[in-house]
């Protein structure tokens, strides 16, 4: 059964700043990863998909790449800003399997 | 844009009651999701639904049934509210074509069981 582990669980950081989200999957066969985005008490959004041919997806200040051979993937989110304040979450799907598995996420802190 | 709509974004219920929680997509999705959120525990499948009437058992089904009669709605159901139901429940939508398949999700209703 896949499992996803993000780390750091929580990340407090200073304005300004680039910062790395980190995403693990137990199995590496990941066919589509997703990184979604969280406010309190709100739905997820989603920022970034890498479909099975990618290897990478960039939106504005936001870089997302995945390793498929070792089923990792990295958020990469440049010249932090406050309203980037939220829990980021990753998911990923396998080959003829479309439900989303979830890591538990990463919440973070942007010190204005 | 992909709009995943929940019914409620809180409510309140009391132990025994059956409770529904629908959502509805506009943008003709074949897949359809449940989770559960909880913290510490994340995300959670409870059901799946990939065509009208088609669904699938998650990770965590016991206690829900869920009801897919046309394509943009699938309504969640607790057949008999209990306290341990208590959580945030997500709803979401996914077209899978060519090998591309992103999600969609609702707002989130606030499920309290007292």
């Amino acid at each position: 059964k896949q499992e996803v582990t993000q780390i750091p669980a929580a990340l407090s950081v200073p304005e300004g700043e680039n910062l790395v989200l980190n995403c693990s999957f137990t199995d590496s066969a990941i066919y589509n990863l997703q990184w979604f985005r969280q406010d309190p008490g709100k739905g997820l959004t989603s920022l970034l998909l890498i479909q099975s041919s990618q290897r990478e997806q960039t939106s504005g200040r936001l870089n997302a790449s995945l390793d498929k051979s070792s089923g990792r993937s990295t958020l990469y989110i440049a010249a932090s800003q406050p309203g980037d304040s939220a829990t980021y979450l990753c998911a990923g799907t396998n080959f003829g399997n479309e439900k989303l598995t979830f890591g538990t996420g990463t919440r973070l802190t942007i010190i204005p | 844009d992909v709009k995943v709509t929940q019914s409620s974004r809180y409510l309140v219920k009391r132990t025994g009651e059956k409770v529904f929680l629908e959502c509805v997509q506009d943008m003709d999705h074949e897949n359809m999701f449940w989770y559960r959120q909880d913290p510490g525990l994340g995300l959670r499948l409870i059901y799946f639904s990939y065509d009208v009437k088609m669904k699938e058992k998650g990770d965590i089904p016991e206690g829900y049934s869920v009801s897919r009669e046309k394509k943009e709605r699938f309504s969640l159901i607790l057949e008999s509210a209990s306290t341990n139901q208590t959580s945030m429940y997500l709803c979401a939508s996914s077209l899978v074509e060519g090998g591309f398949a992103e999600a969609f999700f609702g707002q989130g209703t606030r499920l309290t069981v007292v």
